[in-house]
């Protein structure tokens, strides 16, 4: 079974600063890993994935996360956080063993606040 | 990236009414589409997968006979909401993999459908 937990809820940050959020997975091989972000009454935007390779992965709008397989995590970042990226944020995985199963399992989502 | 078109975004319908959502992959083929939904302030859940030309995998606890999946080409899924009722009110949201990505691509999300039952 595979599963996704983003412990935070929301997270606050002022405009400028680094932000984190946080994703830890479970799978039983190895995982196919991605961001996606979410503005109210819309679809999911997809901003980056780590299949294989660099454990530093560069998406849109200037995120990035690092995958580490030792804590089976993979935390998104961005070095200078701005107002219109306030959104929800889903963090969701794939396992590569479980080839019966296609679709995406998403965490909780996590709410991302940047103060002006 | 490409792109995937949902229909209609906002549906309010009468109870025991039956309602069709469509969701198309406009510059893309995809053999499978996952239809999720969001509850308000949630995470999505899958509710089925459509699998072109022959009949959609449920998730448990989906009624297939109150949400019928027919997925008759390579672009378009339709999810019909049957018999409504004011609990099938949510955020339905489709999405597909582009056939020539493999199984590591990633999914394209359709804006989302609103439904209300009154």
């Amino acid at each position: 079974a595979q599963s996704v937990a983003q412990p935070e809820d929301q997270v606050n940050v002022a405009e400028g600063n680094p932000l984190t959020v946080k994703c830890t997975y479970s799978v039983s091989g190895n995982p196919y890993l991605f961001w996606y972000v979410q503005y109210p009454n819309r679809g999911l935007q997809f901003l980056l994935k780590y299949i294989t390779g660099d454990n530093l992965v560069k998406g849109s709008y200037g995120f990035e996360a690092e995958f580490n397989k030792s804590q089976t995590s993979f935390h998104l970042k961005k070095p200078s956080a701005l107002v219109s990226d306030s959104a929800l944020y889903f963090c969701a995985v794939r396992d590569t063993m479980d080839t019966g199963r296609r679709a995406l399992t998403f965490g909780s989502g996590t709410r991302l606040q940047v103060q002006p | 990236g490409a792109v995937v078109s949902q229909h209609p975004s906002w549906v309010i319908c009468k109870s025991g009414t039956s309602v069709k959502i469509e969701c198309r992959s406009l510059d893309f083929q995809a053999t499978t589409m996952f239809w999720y939904r969001q509850f308000p302030k949630q995470s999505l859940m899958l509710m089925a997968t459509s699998n072109e030309g022959s009949k959609a995998t449920y998730e448990q606890g989906v009624e297939k006979d109150k949400f019928l999946i027919n997925h008759a080409s390579l672009t378009l899924s339709t999810l019909t909401v049957t018999s409504a009722h004011p609990e099938d009110s949510s955020f339905y949201i489709c999405s597909a993999r582009d056939l020539a990505s493999g199984s590591a691509g990633e999914l394209f999300f359709g804006e989302g459908s609103r439904l209300t039952v009154l």
